[in-house]
């Protein structure tokens, strides 16, 4: 398996409190990526890293920001979480331009 | 716009039984496609790519762009074959695209 590391895998907040979920590599990976898990959605890409402080938005970015202050973490902010935010959330890396993306476990994420 | 239809959200067989999971993209370009397969609140895994024709775990997805098709195939289902399957489709470099799943139940 790649080594990539999410963390929390699990958590629970209220509504209108600030979250940050991390990724974190040991693949020296170029593209790291957050998607959202929902059913009868499949996997929506949110933002996207395509090296240290560059950073791009994906189909579902409204309401989340990205940083990327190391090749190895790319974490994810939630300002201020909506409950329709609660959704599980994967990471993914990938390397070169043609390489396929690897995914992380996961982080479920419950807003009420 | 590119997109990437399963149109099945459930498929239950029984053990032996051929599979099939379809797969249908649009995309104007020349595209390069996956299936990635999820066991019960696992990972997404790398199932398959097209460009490297491989079968795995008995699986094999043939690309038809006449059809704009990825249909992931198996002759003899296996209960451990259970899992949810996504069918993606890469346009550009550094993005995926992923259809909305379909579960695959395999009955004893």
């Amino acid at each position: 398996d790649a080594g990539i590391t999410q963390s929390p895998r699990h958590k629970v907040t209220e509504t209108g409190t600030p979250v940050t979920l991390r990724c974190h590599q040991t693949e020296n990976h170029r593209y790291m990526y957050w998607y959202r898990q929902d059913p009868g959605h499949g996997l929506r890409l949110i933002h996207y890293s395509y090296g240290v402080k560059d950073t791009d938005k994906g189909e579902v970015s409204d309401g989340y920001s990205v940083s990327r202050s190391k090749t190895e973490d790319f974490l994810l902010t939630l300002e201020s979480a909506t409950s329709s935010q609660t959704s599980v959330y994967f990471c993914a890396i990938s390397g070169k331009d043609n390489q396929p993306q690897h995914f992380g476990d996961g982080t479920r994420l419950s807003i009420l | 716009a590119q997109r990437v239809t399963q149109p099945e959200k459930l498929l239950s067989v029984f053990k032996g039984a051929p599979v099939e999971l379809k797969c249908n993209y649009s995309y104007s370009g020349s595209p390069e496609l996956f299936w990635y397969v999820q066991y019960s609140r696992q990972r997404l895994q790398l199932l398959l790519r097209h460009i490297s024709r491989e079968s795995i775990k008995g699986f094999t997805a043939d690309l038809n762009k006449g059809e704009t098709s990825f249909h992931l195939k198996k002759p003899f289902a296996q209960e451990e074959d259970s899992a949810m399957y996504y069918c993606a489709l890469r346009p550009y470099t550094d993005k995926l695209i992923f259809g909305t799943g379909t579960r695959l139940q395999v009955f004893p």
